[in-house]
């Protein structure tokens, strides 16, 4: 069963403005720990923000928050002030920490961000 | 020091060939991971090596075969594959699993190999 869905194949916004990624999953472990990361074009995946479900505050890292709703099990990436460079494929993953496979990570399937000069 | 490092960056190789990629990690981290990535399609897991030891085989074909030798090396020996085999795959680290903690077991990523077998 599909843990992770990002519903929005690709998406466009314009340079300098704030654009939302969804990303909605589900899970019967009470802990467990959400994650975002960027891939550019060159394939390497870029670790951007952490959100723990125990945390009491939704998680930021500079321009990168995340708007953690647990009722709702979204974590939406909320990226500010876009840049040029922030084109690139987006990832969702989250870990579940109570299962014996330990650090794995599943993955959604991905949003391709386009940011328009 | 937060970097993952993958050779090579690009691989061609014949279905009857044997190759190997390698993966290593100076962070002290005991868990490494070998990830399949098709065009368009988030990464898929291959291997988990915990301490050395393997950990998780997600059923992956017997013609990879996934080697750790020390706690900064990671190998995937390549042999007889065919073309579907055709990826991005990437090396991943993290600290090893333990009771829950923020950010600190996040896996960090090497570049990937771009392996086209022909």
């Amino acid at each position: 069963a599909q843990k992770i869905t990002q519903t929005q194949p690709g998406m466009f916004v314009q340079e300098k403005e704030a654009v939302t990624l969804d990303c909605t999953y589900d899970t019967s472990d009470p802990s467990y720990g959400l994650f975002w990361y960027k891939q550019p074009s060159s394939g390497e995946m870029i670790f951007l923000i952490y959100q723990g479900s125990y945390d009491q505050q939704n998680a930021t890292e500079g321009r990168y928050s995340l708007n953690f709703q647990k009722a709702r099990k979204s974590a939406n990436l909320v990226i500010s002030a876009s840049q040029l460079g922030d084109s690139a494929m987006y990832f969702c993953a989250m870990r579940e920490l109570n299962n014996n496979a330990g650090n794995m990570l599943t993955f959604g399937g991905g949003t391709r961000l386009m940011v328009k000069p | 020091d937060t970097e993952v490092t993958q050779t090579p960056k690009h691989l061609v190789m014949g279905m009857t060939n044997k190759k190997s990629l390698k993966c290593e990690q100076h962070m002290g981290h005991r868990a490494m991971y070998w990830y399949k990535q098709k065009a368009k399609k988030p990464p898929e897991l291959m291997f988990v090596y915990s301490y050395e030891k393997l950990s998780i085989n997600e059923s992956v074909p017997s013609r990879f075969s996934p080697e750790c030798p020390n706690s900064s090396l990671l190998n995937l020996h390549l042999h007889a594959l065919q073309p579907e085999d055709s990826a991005l795959y990437l090396c991943a680290s993290s600290q090893t699993p333990g009771t829950s903690g923020r950010g600190e077991r996040e896996q960090y990523f090497g570049p990937g190999t771009r392996l086209t077998v022909t």
